[in-house]
């Protein structure tokens, strides 16, 4: 489940089974959205990526959707393994802010053997 | 590809010291880099974008004087930390993206800086 509040929302998930992490964007220009996973003590790693021309687009065991009408963006990942276990950051970005990332809050997800 | 490194990964020193974080692309060149800050269990916090060749631009509420940048060549970007306190302790993480459109930034490892 999700919890919310002071801390980073948690997702628990059990291993093998299918993650949803979800993101709202705040800019309606943003036109490139970027998905990262930080493992504790380490900077973000880029997994995937996704123009504002598209509303999904796929990679090995991720799918990232996006819906420019609510201004969401989630990051699937299926058969999730221990190895997941980060915290996930959506960013957006358009052109004329000169490529600048806004990231979002976060989110925990945490991968039960 | 895009690897991008960062120098030193800790750092532990007492307060006055000023504190400088190196930021290296290596298998490409970049000719703008970002400096971050992240704290405990927080998002990241773009602190001011590096030009090659030029001024850097800070974001609201940085202070340039405190939080100096250097860009002297496509591949190094540095981050100087003048006279630091303890609250300037930190998670410090550089990104830099290859040259075109809609490239994603790829980050270093991040600089834990702890003042004591």
């Amino acid at each position: 489940g999700e919890s919310v509040g002071l801390h980073l929302p948690t997702l628990s998930v059990q291993e093998g089974d299918n993650s949803i992490i979800n993101c709202a964007y705040s800019n309606s220009a943003s036109d490139y959205f970027i998905w990262y996973k930080q493992e504790s003590g380490k900077g973000p790693q880029f997994i995937i990526d996704i123009r504002s021309n598209m509303d999904k687009r796929q990679g090995q065991r991720v799918t990232v959707l996006l819906n420019k009408t609510v201004k969401h963006l989630s990051l699937q990942i299926a058969a999730t393994q221990p190895g997941d276990s980060a915290v996930y950051f959506c960013a957006e970005t358009y052109m004329e802010y000169g490529n600048k990332l806004v990231f979002g809050a976060g989110t925990i997800l945490r991968v039960k053997s | 590809g895009a690897v991008v490194s960062q120098h030193p990964s800790r750092v532990i020193c007492k307060s006055g010291t000023s504190v400088k974080i190196e930021c290296r692309s290596l298998d490409f060149q970049a000719t703008t880099m970002f400096w971050y800050r992240q704290f405990p269990k927080k998002s990241l916090m773009l602190m001011a974008t590096s030009n090659e060749g030029s001024k850097a631009t800070y974001e609201q509420g940085v202070e340039k004087d405190k939080f100096l940048i250097n860009h002297a060549s496509l591949t190094l970007s540095t981050l100087t930390v003048t006279s630091a306190h303890p609250e300037d302790s930190s998670f410090y993480i550089c990104s830099a993206s290859e040259q075109g459109d809609n490239q994603p930034q790829h980050f270093g490892d991040g600089t834990r800086l702890s003042i004591l």
